[in-house]
């Protein structure tokens, strides 16, 4: 079955950029699309069809898809982007990531 | 404003049964592909089942099929997951997910929390 592997955390400074990878066999013949978690809440579409954004989501937030990795991309990153994001693809079936949780220190 | 309400999910012993309810608002539900992501306790979000906007087209994870049972109704805009044979590793958040594409979900609902133990 399909898999897609991701760091368990990422480290960022506020106002830095913090990048979030994703792999997967062939990954870039597919669609990527990225999902952000806060505690106590439901998932969020924040990426999808590699690097689109939904209406709502801030333009700090872009995605990429190339080779075996995308990679979602936060520029100037603030206190409340502190979540755990997870990539997601269509195979035969649909594949989430791991996740990934992002600290803001 | 597009909402999705799961019902359903409760304490059940193993090898018990439940069926859980979606209920959409918002948006036109019978243009939209329709799926099940559960997250168990701490960890992290697992695909469940998929079907089409029109119903003829459905897919399982394998650690659910031929136990659960994913179904909708587009004239009462709700979805449905039957879950027979539960076992302890089904305890989850239950959540009710919608995607104008198979390739991604746009909405989520709030989940419900499905309990298997003795």
């Amino acid at each position: 079955s399909y898999e897609l592997t991701q760091p368990p955390s990422v480290s960022v400074s506020p106002g830095q950029t913090a990048s979030i990878t994703c792999s997967g066999d062939r990954l870039g013949n597919k669609y990527a699309s990225w999902y952000q978690q806060r505690p106590g809440q439901s998932p969020v579409l924040v990426i999808y069809q590699d690097y689109r954004r939904p209406s709502g989501i801030p333009e700090r937030f872009s995605g990429s898809n190339s080779g075996n990795t995308a990679t979602l991309t936060i520029s100037g990153t603030q206190a409340l982007d502190e979540a755990d994001y997870y990539c997601q693809a269509w195979d035969t079936s649909m594949v989430f990531g791991g996740g990934t949780k992002l600290a803001v220190l | 404003e597009v909402q999705l309400v799961e019902s359903g999910g409760d304490l059940v012993q193993p090898g018990g049964s439940l069926r859980l309810s979606c209920a959409a608002s918002g948006f036109t539900f019978r243009n939209y592909e329709m799926n099940w992501v559960r997250q168990a306790p701490g960890k992290g979000l697992e695909w469940v089942s998929h079907i089409n906007t029109g119903g003829s087209t459905i897919y399982y994870a394998d650690p659910v099929r031929g136990r659960f049972t994913i179904s909708r109704d587009n004239a009462k805009n709700s979805l449905y997951l039957q879950m027979n044979s539960l076992r302890g590793e089904d305890t989850a958040v239950y959540y009710c997910a919608s995607g104008y594409s198979s390739s991604w979900v746009d909405y989520w609902g709030r989940g419900t929390l499905v309990t298997v133990s003795s």
